[in-house]
């Protein structure tokens, strides 16, 4: 069974400008949870989505956002880039049935900003 | 704050050694997971401990979850240069939630 796809793979993006990252979970898998990693913060959560909705929200700023479609597949957005927006942004899946989530990662997206 | 710290957080070896790592917390999890991570890579799940004093082994590896379920410990017997990685635990802390330590860089000298 087909992985977590992140596309695209890396992406090079100038302060300002506005980029959209794209995750196609693990097929039945209806949780999609998005992290940023940075060498200095590890994982940070941003997100998670289950059925469409937003469930859980870390803690960045509104310039994040993400949706879910009704196939499961998610988008994440950040609008007006930052040079500390430069991160490894990693998408998760997992079933979301109750307790003891076992997440499964797609390769993630290398975003730069210059 | 860091929900999940683990120590120590750079680690090199020989080929052939013992180590072991480990991954503290305050809080109680229903639920640890471990993970390996390689360079440019997403984390690769290696194992889930559930039951507080719970062992797991994996090949060489051996995952411990204390008996409070506040921390964890991963013990790699004679390491390899293929068990280079940097090693994440995930405490899952409710609602689907998972909190991350900054992982175990590990590094093992052929």
């Amino acid at each position: 069974k087909a992985g977590v796809t992140q596309t695209p793979r890396y992406l090079i993006k100038t302060r300002g400008q506005q980029v959209t990252l794209s995750c196609s979970p693990i097929s039945g898998h209806r949780s999609v949870s998005w992290y940023q990693q940075t060498p200095g913060q590890g994982l940070q959560f941003l997100f998670e989505y289950f059925s469409e909705t937003q469930r859980n929200k870390g803690n960045f700023p509104g310039r994040f956002s993400g949706r879910q479609f009704s196939n499961s597949r998610s988008e994440m957005n950040v609008s007006t880039l930052e040079l500390g927006d430069s991160a490894l942004y990693l998408c998760a899946s997992s079933l979301a049935g109750g307790q003891n989530t076992e997440a499964f990662f797609g390769q993630g997206t290398r975003l730069t900003v210059v | 704050t860091q929900l999940l710290e683990q120590s120590p957080q750079f680690l090199s070896i020989q080929e052939g050694e013992n180590l072991t790592v480990y991954c503290n917390s305050s809080s109680v999890f229903s639920s640890l997971q471990w993970y390996r991570q390689e360079p440019g890579e997403g984390p690769v799940l290696l194992v889930t401990v559930v039951t507080g004093g719970e062992v797991k082994k994996l090949k060489r590896l051996t995952f411990q979850f204390g008996d409070a379920r506040k921390d964890s410990s991963l013990h790699i017997t004679a390491a390899q240069p293929g068990d280079t990685g940097l090693y994440l635990c995930a405490g899952d802390y409710g609602n689907n939630r998972l909190a991350f330590g900054k992982g175990n860089q590990v590094v093992v000298i052929p």
